[in-house]
């Protein structure tokens, strides 16, 4: 599976948007963008995924750029319950597949 | 929907004992994994199961860890002659079919290693 490269850390007001960027350069044709996240204590929570389309759900929306080789998770409004740590992890699908986390992003939503 | 359990959610053990973990995923979720998270890093993948068949073991699983998966449903990961290294959360997770990789986690169990 591809690597990803994320920020370490990132700031965010309560009630602006929140703008989570990854790169993964070396992203295979048949490979997913995912995302979830890790609020402190708990397992990690599936947000959302996408192949080369922008992808939007009832938690956030994903940006994938036309070269496939970098994302955006977006936050419309983050709240306080949305400060985790936020995992990019690209990932073939199929019986054999996994996926595999980085480090990812500290988000810390702040009034 | 009854999410993924683990139990214990905390176990406090001495060098060289035994421990065990089990885990019951959502019902319908054909799919298990295993992995391993210590302070700071992000979760480690240990080993998968599609229904009772183990498919893969990372090289992370040592001789001491072993997993089971009989007929398909709960799973339980067993950790011999415990080493103070092996102190770290212990987290799994269930996915359905053989697609898309959205895996519902548990909180996970926390092993500490005196």
């Amino acid at each position: 599976d591809a690597k990803t490269t994320q920020p370490p850390s990132m700031d965010c007001a309560e009630g602006r948007a929140a703008n989570l960027p990854c790169n993964h350069s070396t992203i295979s044709g048949n490979e997913y963008v995912y995302w979830y996240r890790q609020i402190h204590s708990q397992g990690p929570q599936y947000i959302i995924h996408g192949l080369k389309n922008n992808e939007t759900n009832e938690m956030a929306s994903l940006i994938i750029t036309e070269d496939r080789k970098s994302s955006t998770l977006i936050l419309p409004h983050a709240t306080l319950r949305d400060t985790a740590v936020y995992y990019c992890i690209v990932s073939a699908t199929g019986t054999a597949s996994k996926l595999t986390f980085g480090t990812g992003t500290r988000l810390q939503v702040t009034l | 929907d009854t999410g993924v359990s683990q139990d214990p959610r905390h176990k406090i053990t001495k060098r060289g004992q035994n421990v065990t973990f089990r885990c019951d995923p959502i019902s319908e979720h054909n799919r298990l994994y295993w992995y391993r998270q210590t302070l700071g890093q992000g979760p480690e993948f240990l080993t998968y199961f599609q229904n009772e068949a183990q498919l893969e073991k990372s090289r992370l699983l040592s001789d001491r860890f072993s997993a089971e998966r009989p007929k398909g449903s709960f799973s339980t990961l067993e950790i011999q002659r415990t080493e103070q290294g092996d102190s770290a959360m212990y987290l799994c997770a269930s996915g359905r079919g053989q697609g898309a990789n959205v895996l519902t986690f548990g909180a996970g169990s926390r092993l500490t290693v005196l």
